[in-house]
């Protein structure tokens, strides 16, 4: 089955700087990978997602990027602020039954 | 448009009873899945729900089972609760199987 590896587990920066995370992928199938954001005591929020015949995508201050031929993908988020504070969890999903596999979650601290 | 709600927010159990979590999902969305996180892990796939239908079954012994009803809302059985079973329970719900999921805020169950 599919294994979603997620680094780096904690991650602290101070705010306006960038923040990247990185995932990698098992299945060669998986063609859809999510990224949630979770808050202390809430369920995951999509942030941002991308679809395997897309190589980056950008919504703001948040960007994804998928290279499909070393079957990884990363978060890139810039000018981070307090509020982006949170655990980041990526996904991946072979899209067959929306069976989403996750990383084990990055916790993300920007400081003043 | 109403988001993803689940029934209750917390609950204890002891071991070797039985427990019925529910969810409604988003407006319009007839999947539902269910996941489990345990304390500092991503969530884990448990079983989907396409048209009152089971689509998709993740690595959970039968004990845990489910229900869709014909407005979509969802219902997860967990039967001779282990203390193991203590984790967040997590709905999401998506327009089809193959789209989007949208997560609920998630039962916290304790197992004593």
């Amino acid at each position: 089955g599919e294994n979603v590896e997620q680094h780096p587990s904690t991650l602290s920066v101070q705010e306006g700087d960038s923040a990247v995370i990185k995932c990698t992928y098992s299945d060669s199938a998986s063609n859809y990978f999510p990224w949630y954001k979770q808050e202390l005591g809430k369920g995951p929020q999509l942030i941002i997602d991308i679809r395997s015949n897309v190589g980056e995508k950008k919504d703001q201050r948040i960007a994804v990027t998928l290279n499909k031929t070393a079957k990884h993908f990363s978060l890139h988020i810039t000018e981070t602020q307090p509020e982006d504070s949170a655990v980041y969890f990526c996904a991946a999903d072979t899209g067959t039954a929306s069976k989403l596999t996750f990383g084990t979650g990055t916790r993300l601290q920007v400081t003043l | 448009e109403t988001g993803v709600t689940q029934s209750p927010t917390h609950l204890i159990k002891t071991r070797g009873q039985q427990v019925t979590l529910r969810c409604s999902s988003q407006s319009g969305h007839n999947t539902v899945s269910w996941y489990q996180q345990a304390l500092g892990q991503g969530p884990q796939f448990i079983f989907q729900y396409y048209r009152e239908e089971e689509n998709g079954r993740g690595n959970f012994p039968p004990r845990f089972s489910g229900l869709q009803f014909p407005n979509y809302s969802s219902e997860l059985n967990v039967n001779a609760l282990e203390l193991d079973d203590s984790a967040l329970y997590l709905c999401a719900s998506s327009l089809v199987p193959q789209e989007t999921q949208y997560f609920g805020p998630g039962t916290r169950l304790l197992v004593l």
